[in-house]
C-alpha cells in the first residue's frame, strides 16, 4: 500500500519568514496530494490541493510543488503569520473515491 | 451551510464497553470515510463507503470493529469490548461523489477515551 513521510516533525519560524514542509509517497499510482491545516482539537482543514498532472499551484500565501519522478511534494508558506500556527498533514491518494495515506505531520509554530 | 458532524464528541468507556460513533455527512455526499486518529500522529483509514456499500473496510484494526450506513447517509462506527488502545479521535469525512474533485470535508471528530 501507500506509505507517505513527512518532514520535518516540527518547525519553528519567525513571523513574516518562510516554511517549506517536504513529504514523499511511495506509490506511483497517486494521483491526489493535498494539504491539511488540523489546529488543537479542531478538525482538519484542506488548505490546498495539486494532481498529478500539475507541478505547481499557489493560493496567496501558500504553494505546493509536485515532482512526480521523484515522489515528492512540499507546502511552501510565505509572510507566515502566528495564526499560521497548527500541525500541517499531507496526504495522498490514487483516485477520487480511495482513502486518504497521511504523514505523520508538522507542528509548525510561527515566533511574533 | 451544514458541514459534517459528529456524536458524541468525547466519550469515556471502561474496557469491555460496547461504543457507538455517529457521523452526519454533508447532505448529498455519496462517499463517506473513517478514519482513526491516535495522539500526535495523523488520521489512519478505517472504512469507506459508497452510499450503502462498504466499498473498503482493510482499515478495520480487528472484528471488534463494525461500521454501517444502511441508508446511505448517516453512518455509525461501533467498537464491541473497547481495548484500552481504542482511545483515540475518530474521524468521519464524506466527499460529493467518487468522480467529482474528491475534497474530502472532515467532522470534528469524536474523542474516544478507554479506561
Amino acid at each position: 500500500g501507500e506509505n507517505v513521510e513527512q518532514h520535518p516533525s516540527t518547525l519553528s519560524v519567525q513571523e513574516g519568514d518562510s516554511a517549506v514542509i517536504k513529504c514523499t509517497y511511495s506509490d506511483s499510482a497517486s494521483n491526489y496530494f493535498p494539504w491539511y491545516k488540523q489546529e488543537l482539537g479542531k478538525r482538519p482543514q484542506l488548505i490546498i490541493d495539486i494532481r498529478s498532472n500539475v507541478g505547481e499551484k499557489k493560493d496567496q500565501r501558500i504553494a505546493v510543488t509536485l515532482n512526480k519522478t521523484a515522489k515528492h511534494f512540499s507546502l511552501h508558506i510565505t509572510e507566515t503569520q502566528p495564526e499560521d500556527s497548527a500541525v500541517y498533514f499531507c496526504a495522498a491518494r490514487k483516485s477520487s473515491g480511495d482513502k486518504l495515506t497521511f504523514g505523520t505531520g508538522t507542528r509548525l509554530a510561527v515566533r511574533p | 451551510g451544514a458541514g459534517v458532524s459528529q456524536s458524541p464528541r468525547y466519550k469515556v468507556a471502561k474496557r469491555g464497553q460496547d461504543v457507538a460513533l455517529r457521523c452526519d455527512p454533508i447532505s448529498g455526499h455519496v462517499s463517506l470515510f473513517w478514519y482513526q486518529q491516535a495522539l500526535g500522529q495523523g488520521p489512519e483509514f478505517l472504512t469507506y463507503f459508497q452510499n450503502e456499500a462498504q466499498l473498503d473496510k482493510s482499515g478495520l484494526p480487528s472484528d471488534r470493529f463494525f461500521a454501517e450506513r444502511p441508508e446511505g447517509s448517516v453512518s455509525t462506527l461501533k467498537i464491541q469490548r473497547t481495548q484500552q488502545e481504542d482511545s483515540a479521535v475518530y474521524l468521519c469525512a464524506s466527499s460529493l461523489d467518487p468522480g467529482s474533485l474528491g475534497e474530502q470535508f472532515f467532522g470534528p471528530g469524536t474523542r474516544l477515551t478507554v479506561l
